[in-house]
């Protein structure tokens, strides 16, 4: 089945060290998000891929930053993790202008990140 | 800016009955409007969007909802409810440049 997969599914860093999260997709779709969220609150947008193009959020630190190498792969860095970083990371993608399934957004079953 | 709003943290609600889970929404031109539920440790999976045409968005796992531009509402509802279907919910407007805005969710309880 074509999917959003994500590794680790839990990722235990120090404080200050730096991590890296993956995402990677076989629905061949363009753009790519990766979203933070805390504590069952509302998934926060970080940034997202169009195709190559990176698209920050303005209140993303800039201690997250992200690399996508091909259409397949997204990865988010955290250059320095600080404790208020622990969270869940959620990756997703989207094919937006293709038909029925336009707007809609596919989630992988998210990284949670604890900072120690 | 778009925005949506889910006036209600939790919900609980007896097997069987019917369940609503309340979300209104701020846009400025047409509203693409979504549904999001989130069992515990998972991603988000995708239960109905409206778009555009008929008000009634029929989804997954017999969930529905109805567009209401008068009220500015899109509620979920489900006729009987599952124990299953305790769950975190979340309500979603398209913000340009596909960007989703979530609302803060609601957490449903179904009691057996």
């Amino acid at each position: 089945d074509a999917m959003v997969i994500q590794n680790p599914r839990y990722q235990v860093t120090q404080f200050g060290k730096p991590v890296t999260l993956s995402c990677s997709q076989t629905l061949n779709h363009n753009v790519m998000y990766w979203y933070q969220q805390k504590s069952s609150q509302a998934p926060k947008l970080l940034f997202h891929y169009y195709d190559k193009d990176f698209n920050n959020e303005a209140d993303t630190p800039d201690n997250f930053q992200s690399r996508r190498p091909n259409t397949s792969f997204c990865f988010l860095d955290i250059r320095s993790p600080g404790l208020g970083d622990a969270a869940m990371y959620l990756c997703a993608t989207s094919s937006p202008g293709r038909g029925v399934s336009s707007y809609e957004q596919y989630f992988g079953p998210g990284t949670r990140l604890t900072v120690t | 800016a778009q925005s949506v709003a889910q006036p209600e943290d939790q919900v609980n609600v007896a097997e069987g009955n019917p369940l609503t889970v309340k979300c209104t929404y701020s846009v400025s031109g047409n509203p693409y409007l979504f549904w999001y539920v989130q069992y515990p440790n998972r991603g988000l999976q995708f239960l109905l969007k409206y778009i555009t045409g008929d008000n009634l968005v029929k989804g997954s796992y017999g969930f529905e909802a109805e567009f209401n531009k008068s009220q500015t509402s899109f509620h979920l509802k489900k006729p009987s409810a599952l124990v299953s279907d305790s769950a975190l919910y979340f309500c979603a407007v398209e913000g340009g440049a596909n960007n989703l805005f979530f609302g803060t969710g609601t957490r449903l309880t179904v009691i057996p």
